[in-house]
């Protein structure tokens, strides 16, 4: 069972541009929402999270928005940059089991120049 | 300070033949976690550690698949034998589950090949 849906697949966004990743989720248990960097090579590494109780959590270029009754969340990269190039999972956890992660399928994004 | 530790990097071997991977948690981090990734998806959990004991490995295939981690410290995944869908990349991570937010922090992987 695919518990959070990640769209899109990839994505080609031009320099200063916006990059627009949505995720949804199917378990209301879920209460903690992160989104995971990770370039080639490299194991993913946390870019930013949220919770529930607030709709929007913004830091530096990167913003999530959610929507709690639409048991939706999405990443928006503003003033999108090459170095921003890389694949994004978002995911979700619910209290108990150490907070076990269960990732989307991730976005490949591709930031042209 | 040092990350997750992960060797080997890559791992090419034939079907049928054993390979283990080891893994070195940040100093300090009693859950540790492997994960598989297969090409073009997220992670998936297969064994998480608290300490020494496994607590989740309800997704591990047992019939080839084992880990351990001795001391509570470092950990190395088996799988003997080796099945072309195993071909993938295997990450470590570990993290403090006292944390508030109980961040993961993954090593680089092994990307694994069966052939």
């Amino acid at each position: 069972q695919q518990q959070v849906k990640q769209s899109p697949q990839s994505l080609i966004v031009q320099k200063g541009g916006i990059s627009i990743i949505n995720c949804a989720y199917e378990n209301t248990a879920f209460d903690y929402f992160p989104w995971y960097q990770q370039f080639p090579g490299k194991g993913p590494a946390l870019l930013i999270a949220i919770r529930p109780d607030v709709s929007e959590k913004k830091e530096g270029r990167f913003t999530i928005s959610f929507n709690k009754s639409a048991k939706q969340f999405s990443l928006h990269i503003m003033d999108s940059q090459p170095g921003d190039s890389a694949t994004y999972f978002c995911a979700a956890s619910k209290r108990g089991s150490a907070r076990q992660l269960t990732f989307g399928s991730g976005t490949q994004l591709t930031v042209l120049p | 300070e040092a990350g997750v530790v992960q060797s080997p990097r890559y791992k090419i071997i034939e079907k049928k033949q054993p390979v283990a991977f080891w893994c070195n948690p940040i100093s300090g981090h009693n859950t540790l976690y492997w994960y598989r990734q297969n090409l073009g998806q997220g992670p998936e959990l297969l064994i998480r550690y608290e300490n020494e004991e496994a607590v989740d490995d309800s997704q591990l295939p047992k019939d080839r698949f084992s880990a351990e981690r001795l001391k509570g410290v470092d950990s190395t995944l088996k799988i003997q034998p080796a099945e072309l869908g195993d071909s993938a990349v295997y990450l470590c991570a570990s993290s403090l589950v006292s944390g508030a937010n109980n961040e993961q922090f993954f090593g680089p992987g092994t990307r694994l090949t069966v052939l």
